[in-house]
């Protein structure tokens, strides 16, 4: 799978939205950009994805670039329990476990 | 419903005992997964299973062995634990292999 890049940590205002930037120029055509988050003490939390359209949840909105070598997960209005470590990650559809390969991830902290 | 159910949440093992994480799912998802995470890191596979009767290694297999006799139950074991075996333990399922993947609460596990 290929790599992406994301800043280790970035802070928010409270009810204040949220760009957490996702680099990943070596994608190819096929991957699809997951986004996960990890509270404290807890397992990952699948948030939303993409391939080359704007996605949105009750979550989050996806923005992906024309070219596709970056996203962005926005969260419209940061609360406390959207403090957690954001996992940008690139997911191909070639062989049959499309495990997950997880990075370092953007460690989000929200001020009250 | 319950999702994803690991058990035990804590253990303290010493060096050269053995032990068996159970991970229970009740979504009736084919394929689970195993994850270590180490601190600051993100999660590493272990060993995945796309189906009932089948196991596969991941990226860190060395020093764990997996079964999966049961659709909804897939086993870790650590035949002689070490030190480095030291970490938070995941277990995650999916319908499919593309689709998002549900974890449990982690198994914190200290090997002395």
């Amino acid at each position: 799978d290929a790599k992406t890049t994301q800043p280790n940590s970035m802070e928010s205002n409270e009810e204040e939205p949220v760009h957490l930037p996702c680099n990943h120029s070596t994608i190819s055509g096929t991957d699809y950009i997951h986004w996960y988050r990890q509270l404290p003490s807890q397992g990952p939390e699948y948030v939303i994805h993409g391939l080359t359209s704007n996605v949105n949840n009750r979550m989050a909105s996806l923005a992906i670039a024309e070219d596709r070598k970056s996203s962005t997960l926005i969260l419209h209005r940061a609360t406390l329990r959207d403090a957690a470590v954001y996992y940008c990650i690139l997911r191909g559809y070639s062989g049959s476990a499309r495990q997950l390969t997880f990075g370092s991830g953007t460690q989000l902290t929200v001020l009250p | 419903n319950a999702g994803v159910t690991q058990t035990p949440k804590f253990r303290v093992l010493k060096t050269g005992q053995s032990m068996t994480l159970l991970c229970a799912q009740d979504m009736n998802h084919e394929y689970m997964y195993w994850y270590r995470q180490d601190p600051g890191m993100g999660l590493r596979l272990i060993h995945y299973s796309v189906g009932e009767g089948t196991t596969a290694k991941g990226e860190v297999p060395d020093g764990y062995n997996v079964s999966r006799l049961k659709k909804q139950n897939f086993l870790l074991g650590l035949e002689s634990a070490a030190p480095s075996q030291t970490s938070v333990y995941f277990c995650a399922s999916t319908r499919q292999g593309y689709q998002p993947q549900h974890f449990g609460d982690g198994t914190r596990l200290s090997i002395l």
